[in-house]
Parts: C-alpha cells; structure tokens; sequence
C-alpha cells in the first residue's frame, strides 16, 4: 500500500518563508504532485515533480528526493491569501494517485 | 471555459433515499474520477475510469456505483445512502491515466452531502 504523511497544521507570519514537508512510502514511484485547498474550494494544481531536485514556480517550489521519499512545498513572501490546505499527492508504479491528509496553513499579520 | 461540473453542490437526504451526484466534463478527459474528503483523511478515491465503458474501484468503494455511458458524464450514485457517507465529495478528470506532467487533474468545486 502506500502512505503519505505532512503535518497537519502550521503557522506562519505574512511576509516570511514556510516549508511544508511530505515522506511518502509507495509501492513504485511516477511523480508527485503539490495540490492548493482553499476551504470550501476545489484542490488546484501546483507543481509536479518526477525527478529529483527543486522546481520553482514564481513564489512556490517543490523539492524532491526520490531515495528518501521525500518533498517539500517551499511558499516565499507569504500572503494572507496563501491561507489554505496544501494536499501532497505520490503516484505508485501502477499509476494510482494516493493524496496525503494535506497540511493547514495559517498565515498571520 | 475549460471545467469539471458538479450538482448538487449541496444535499441535505435521508437514509435509504437514492441520489446521484452528476459529473461532467468539457475538456475531452479520458480519465475521471470520484473521491470523498473527510476530516483528517484526505482525498480517498471512490471510483474511477480510464475510458468510455471502463471503471473500477478505488479504495473506499462500498455503498457507491459509478458508470460511464459518454466520455464526458461520469455521475456518483448512492443507492442507498447512510450517515456514514457524509461527507464532501470532488469529481476530477484527467487527459488519461498514464504518467505524465501534463496528467494534472482538474476537479470539480465539490458536492457536500449530509445524509441525517
């Protein structure tokens, strides 16, 4: 089977820089996907990655180290909008997608 | 505008009362799916489809049926819905299956189900 975990909850002052970690352990590996929750909302797409190392998108990155089954959501110069759930989400070798609990992030003045 | 439709996005029903939640998508999508979210448990898929006439089962299937007449339409039914299943439920669609970047899904703005 595969299992994903993230903290639940973090908090973070606008302005700054947050880190939101994913392990995972999955029966083979195509690629991992970042998702953003608004409450009440739809997830929406964020990054992908499939190989190892940093992929940045404007203010977000996500890093990944396939030997470790690692990732994280790097979010620089937070705004209160940034407020939201963020759901890791691997894809195992039979190219089932498995979504982490997701992490809630709380951006304050 | 390129979409995955839902409706209702809000039902209020009563054990044992058949409902089916309609999902509908206009950007071609081989691949559909049905999850559920619940509280602490994240996104569980349902259901889900690669094609016309094609589904399966995903980890949490008891007490849904899904089916797949035209590519575009893949609706969620309860036969006969329990309180255990309230919850919120996203429909999201995908070119296909396969492993790819650009196999991002698309979800749909959720159906909150509250069976009394």
């Amino acid at each position: 089977g595969q299992n994903i975990d993230q903290p639940t909850e973090m908090t973070a002052t606008e302005g700054a820089i947050v880190q939101i970690n994913c392990t995972y352990q999955t029966s083979g590996f195509n690629g991992l996907f970042w998702y953003q929750q608004h409450a009440g909302e739809a997830p929406t797409f964020l990054s992908y990655n499939v190989l190892d190392g940093l992929e940045e998108k404007g203010r977000f990155s996500s890093f990944l180290s396939r030997s470790k089954g690692y990732s994280y959501l790097l979010l620089k110069e937070l705004q209160m909008k940034d407020s939201a759930s963020y759901l890791c989400a691997v894809r195992n070798a039979g190219n089932m997608l498995t979504f982490g609990g997701g992490t809630r992030l709380m951006v304050k003045p | 505008e390129a979409q995955v439709t839902q409706n209702p996005r809000y039902l209020i029903t009563v054990t044992g009362k058949k409902l089916t939640v309609t999902c509908s998508q206009n950007m071609n999508h081989e691949y559909m799916s049905w999850y559920r979210q619940d509280p602490g448990l994240g996104l569980r898929q349902i259901y889900y489809s690669m094609n016309v006439e094609v589904t399966d089962k995903g980890d949490v299937p008891e007490g849904y049926k899904v089916s797949r007449k035209e590519k575009r339409n893949f609706p969620l039914i309860l036969e006969s819905p329990s309180p255990n299943q309230t919850s919120l439920y996203f429909c999201a669609s995908s070119l296909t299956q396969g492993y790819s970047g650009a196999n991002v899904l698309t979800f749909g703005a959720g159906s909150r189900l509250t069976v009394l």
